[in-house]
Protein backbone atom coordinates (compact mmCIF):
# COMPACT_ATOMS: atom_id res chain seq x y z
CA UNK A 1 0.00 0.00 0.00
CA UNK A 2 1.76 3.22 -1.22
CA UNK A 3 -0.05 5.06 2.00
CA UNK A 4 -1.37 8.45 2.10
CA UNK A 5 -0.04 10.54 -1.03
CA UNK A 6 0.56 14.28 -1.03
CA UNK A 7 1.74 16.61 -3.15
CA UNK A 8 3.37 19.22 -3.41
CA UNK A 9 6.33 18.21 -0.92
CA UNK A 10 6.74 21.86 -0.90
CA UNK A 11 5.43 24.67 -1.96
CA UNK A 12 6.92 28.29 -2.19
CA UNK A 13 4.68 31.31 -3.30
CA UNK A 14 4.24 34.86 -3.27
CA UNK A 15 1.56 36.78 -1.09
CA UNK A 16 -1.38 37.14 -3.65
CA UNK A 17 -1.15 33.68 -5.17
CA UNK A 18 -3.46 30.48 -5.09
CA UNK A 19 -1.96 27.46 -3.78
CA UNK A 20 -3.56 23.97 -4.02
CA UNK A 21 -2.30 21.13 -1.95
CA UNK A 22 -3.41 17.54 -3.15
CA UNK A 23 -4.36 14.24 -1.41
CA UNK A 24 -4.68 10.62 -2.59
CA UNK A 25 -5.81 8.84 0.89
CA UNK A 26 -5.73 5.37 1.32
CA UNK A 27 -7.99 3.09 -1.08
CA UNK A 28 -11.20 1.80 1.06
CA UNK A 29 -10.56 4.51 3.63
CA UNK A 30 -13.75 6.70 3.66
CA UNK A 31 -12.80 9.42 6.02
CA UNK A 32 -10.33 11.88 5.23
CA UNK A 33 -8.92 14.98 6.90
CA UNK A 34 -6.83 17.95 6.95
CA UNK A 35 -4.79 19.48 9.16
CA UNK A 36 -2.29 22.75 9.31
CA UNK A 37 0.56 22.41 11.87
CA UNK A 38 2.83 25.49 13.08
CA UNK A 39 5.50 25.85 15.72
CA UNK A 40 3.03 28.27 17.49
CA UNK A 41 0.02 26.22 17.08
CA UNK A 42 0.65 23.33 16.81
CA UNK A 43 -1.15 20.55 14.88
CA UNK A 44 -4.70 21.62 14.18
CA UNK A 45 -7.45 20.27 12.19
CA UNK A 46 -8.79 22.12 9.43
CA UNK A 47 -11.44 20.22 8.13
CA UNK A 48 -12.29 16.45 7.62
CA UNK A 49 -14.77 14.72 5.19
CA UNK A 50 -16.93 11.69 6.30
CA UNK A 51 -17.72 9.79 2.26
CA UNK A 52 -16.96 12.41 0.66
CA UNK A 53 -19.16 15.09 2.30
CA UNK A 54 -17.21 17.82 4.45
CA UNK A 55 -18.75 17.33 8.08
CA UNK A 56 -16.66 20.04 10.05
CA UNK A 57 -15.09 22.78 8.53
CA UNK A 58 -14.85 24.98 11.91
CA UNK A 59 -11.17 24.64 11.96
CA UNK A 60 -10.84 26.55 8.37
CA UNK A 61 -8.94 29.64 9.58
CA UNK A 62 -10.63 31.94 6.52
CA UNK A 63 -12.80 32.23 3.83
CA UNK A 64 -9.41 32.19 2.15
CA UNK A 65 -9.55 28.64 2.15
CA UNK A 66 -11.36 25.94 1.05
CA UNK A 67 -11.72 22.50 0.63
CA UNK A 68 -13.18 19.72 -1.77
CA UNK A 69 -13.42 16.08 -2.07
CA UNK A 70 -14.93 15.41 -5.56
CA UNK A 71 -14.31 10.99 -5.07
CA UNK A 72 -13.45 8.72 -2.53
CA UNK A 73 -9.45 8.76 -4.00
CA UNK A 74 -8.83 12.79 -3.82
CA UNK A 75 -8.89 15.78 -2.17
CA UNK A 76 -7.59 19.52 -2.08
CA UNK A 77 -7.41 22.30 0.03
CA UNK A 78 -7.18 26.18 -1.60
CA UNK A 79 -5.79 29.07 -0.45
CA UNK A 80 -6.49 32.47 -2.36
CA UNK A 81 -5.35 34.62 -2.15
CA UNK A 82 -2.56 33.21 0.37
CA UNK A 83 -0.76 35.26 2.73
CA UNK A 84 2.56 34.95 4.68
CA UNK A 85 0.84 33.86 7.53
CA UNK A 86 -0.57 30.64 5.78
CA UNK A 87 3.14 29.25 5.81
CA UNK A 88 3.34 25.61 7.82
CA UNK A 89 3.08 22.33 7.32
CA UNK A 90 -0.03 20.89 5.72
CA UNK A 91 -1.36 17.31 6.19
CA UNK A 92 -3.78 15.23 4.75
CA UNK A 93 -4.41 11.90 6.70
CA UNK A 94 -7.15 9.39 5.85
CA UNK A 95 -8.78 6.45 8.00
CA UNK A 96 -11.66 3.78 8.00
CA UNK A 97 -15.22 5.55 9.97
CA UNK A 98 -15.41 2.76 12.51
CA UNK A 99 -15.14 4.40 15.58
CA UNK A 100 -12.73 6.61 17.98
CA UNK A 101 -9.25 5.56 18.07
CA UNK A 102 -9.66 4.08 14.43
CA UNK A 103 -6.14 4.37 13.21
CA UNK A 104 -5.32 7.36 10.96
CA UNK A 105 -2.68 7.41 8.91
CA UNK A 106 -0.75 10.59 7.92
CA UNK A 107 0.47 11.73 4.95
CA UNK A 108 4.35 13.13 4.79
CA UNK A 109 2.91 16.29 4.74
CA UNK A 110 3.30 19.76 2.64
CA UNK A 111 5.56 22.16 3.26
CA UNK A 112 4.33 25.77 2.58
CA UNK A 113 6.18 28.71 2.50
CA UNK A 114 4.14 32.18 1.41
CA UNK A 115 6.93 35.19 1.00
CA UNK B 1 -11.81 24.80 21.62
CA UNK B 2 -9.95 21.87 23.40
CA UNK B 3 -7.06 22.50 25.01
CA UNK B 4 -4.31 19.83 25.73
CA UNK B 5 -0.89 20.22 27.37
CA UNK B 6 1.56 18.31 27.41
CA UNK B 7 5.26 18.37 29.78
CA UNK B 8 7.70 18.19 29.33
CA UNK B 9 8.47 20.36 26.41
CA UNK B 10 10.93 18.85 25.38
CA UNK B 11 13.74 16.39 26.92
CA UNK B 12 17.43 15.61 26.33
CA UNK B 13 18.38 12.25 27.68
CA UNK B 14 21.15 9.56 27.75
CA UNK B 15 20.48 6.45 25.62
CA UNK B 16 19.31 3.48 27.83
CA UNK B 17 17.04 6.26 30.07
CA UNK B 18 13.93 5.69 30.49
CA UNK B 19 11.54 8.73 29.74
CA UNK B 20 8.22 9.96 31.43
CA UNK B 21 5.41 12.60 30.20
CA UNK B 22 1.73 13.36 30.32
CA UNK B 23 -1.00 15.06 28.80
CA UNK B 24 -3.85 17.09 30.66
CA UNK B 25 -7.32 18.16 28.97
CA UNK B 26 -9.16 20.56 29.56
CA UNK B 27 -12.23 18.16 29.84
CA UNK B 28 -12.69 14.22 30.06
CA UNK B 29 -12.16 12.14 27.56
CA UNK B 30 -13.43 8.80 26.15
CA UNK B 31 -10.38 7.78 24.35
CA UNK B 32 -6.74 8.98 23.86
CA UNK B 33 -3.81 8.66 21.82
CA UNK B 34 -0.44 9.09 21.38
CA UNK B 35 1.11 9.89 18.46
CA UNK B 36 5.16 9.80 17.15
CA UNK B 37 6.25 12.42 15.07
CA UNK B 38 9.91 12.11 12.86
CA UNK B 39 11.44 14.95 11.30
CA UNK B 40 9.64 15.53 7.67
CA UNK B 41 6.79 12.78 8.52
CA UNK B 42 3.49 12.51 8.93
CA UNK B 43 2.54 11.71 12.75
CA UNK B 44 2.30 7.85 13.21
CA UNK B 45 -0.07 6.15 15.78
CA UNK B 46 1.72 4.54 18.98
CA UNK B 47 -1.14 3.48 20.98
CA UNK B 48 -4.66 4.23 21.61
CA UNK B 49 -6.45 3.98 25.23
CA UNK B 50 -10.05 3.36 25.56
CA UNK B 51 -10.98 2.98 29.34
CA UNK B 52 -10.15 5.17 32.60
CA UNK B 53 -7.22 3.36 34.23
CA UNK B 54 -6.14 1.26 31.65
CA UNK B 55 -2.46 0.61 30.79
CA UNK B 56 -1.63 -0.62 27.49
CA UNK B 57 1.95 -1.46 25.67
CA UNK B 58 3.52 -1.47 22.71
CA UNK B 59 7.09 -2.81 22.85
CA UNK B 60 8.89 -0.18 25.07
CA UNK B 61 6.40 2.03 25.01
CA UNK B 62 3.45 1.98 28.09
CA UNK B 63 0.48 4.31 28.11
CA UNK B 64 -1.74 4.96 30.37
CA UNK B 65 -5.49 6.28 30.49
CA UNK B 66 -5.93 8.79 33.47
CA UNK B 67 -8.46 7.56 36.02
CA UNK B 68 -9.85 11.26 36.14
CA UNK B 69 -10.01 10.88 32.07
CA UNK B 70 -8.67 14.23 31.69
CA UNK B 71 -4.90 12.72 31.41
CA UNK B 72 -2.63 10.61 29.80
CA UNK B 73 0.97 9.35 30.98
CA UNK B 74 3.16 7.56 28.08
CA UNK B 75 6.62 6.37 29.62
CA UNK B 76 9.59 4.95 27.20
CA UNK B 77 11.72 2.48 29.05
CA UNK B 78 15.33 1.90 27.74
CA UNK B 79 15.49 4.65 25.53
CA UNK B 80 17.34 4.37 22.22
CA UNK B 81 18.24 6.75 19.43
CA UNK B 82 15.32 6.10 17.08
CA UNK B 83 13.08 7.21 19.79
CA UNK B 84 14.14 10.75 19.10
CA UNK B 85 11.16 12.38 17.78
CA UNK B 86 7.99 14.65 18.88
CA UNK B 87 5.40 12.79 21.05
CA UNK B 88 1.30 14.12 20.72
CA UNK B 89 -1.54 13.21 23.03
CA UNK B 90 -4.54 13.26 20.91
CA UNK B 91 -8.07 12.66 21.06
CA UNK B 92 -9.97 9.54 20.06
CA UNK B 93 -11.95 11.26 17.35
CA UNK B 94 -8.12 12.72 16.07
CA UNK B 95 -9.87 16.54 16.60
CA UNK B 96 -7.81 18.31 18.79
CA UNK B 97 -3.90 17.23 19.41
CA UNK B 98 -1.27 18.53 22.38
CA UNK B 99 1.16 20.74 21.97
CA UNK B 100 3.95 17.90 22.11
CA UNK B 101 7.19 16.72 23.54
CA UNK B 102 10.32 17.06 21.52
CA UNK B 103 12.57 13.95 22.77
CA UNK B 104 16.39 13.86 22.02
CA UNK B 105 18.33 10.98 22.78
CA UNK B 106 22.08 11.15 23.29
CA UNK B 107 24.44 8.60 22.22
Amino acid sequence: DAGVIQSPRHEVTEMGQEVTLRCKPISGHNSLFWYRQTMMRGLELLIYFNNNVPIDDSGMPEDRFSAKMPNASFSTLKIQPSEPRDSAVYFCASTTLTGPGNKQFFGPGTRLTVL
Amino acid sequence: GQQLNQSPQSMFIQEGEDVSMNCTSSSIFNTWLWYKQEPGEGPVLLIALYKAGELTSNGRLTAQFGITRKDSFLNISASIPSDVGIYFCADGNQFYFGTGTSLTVIP
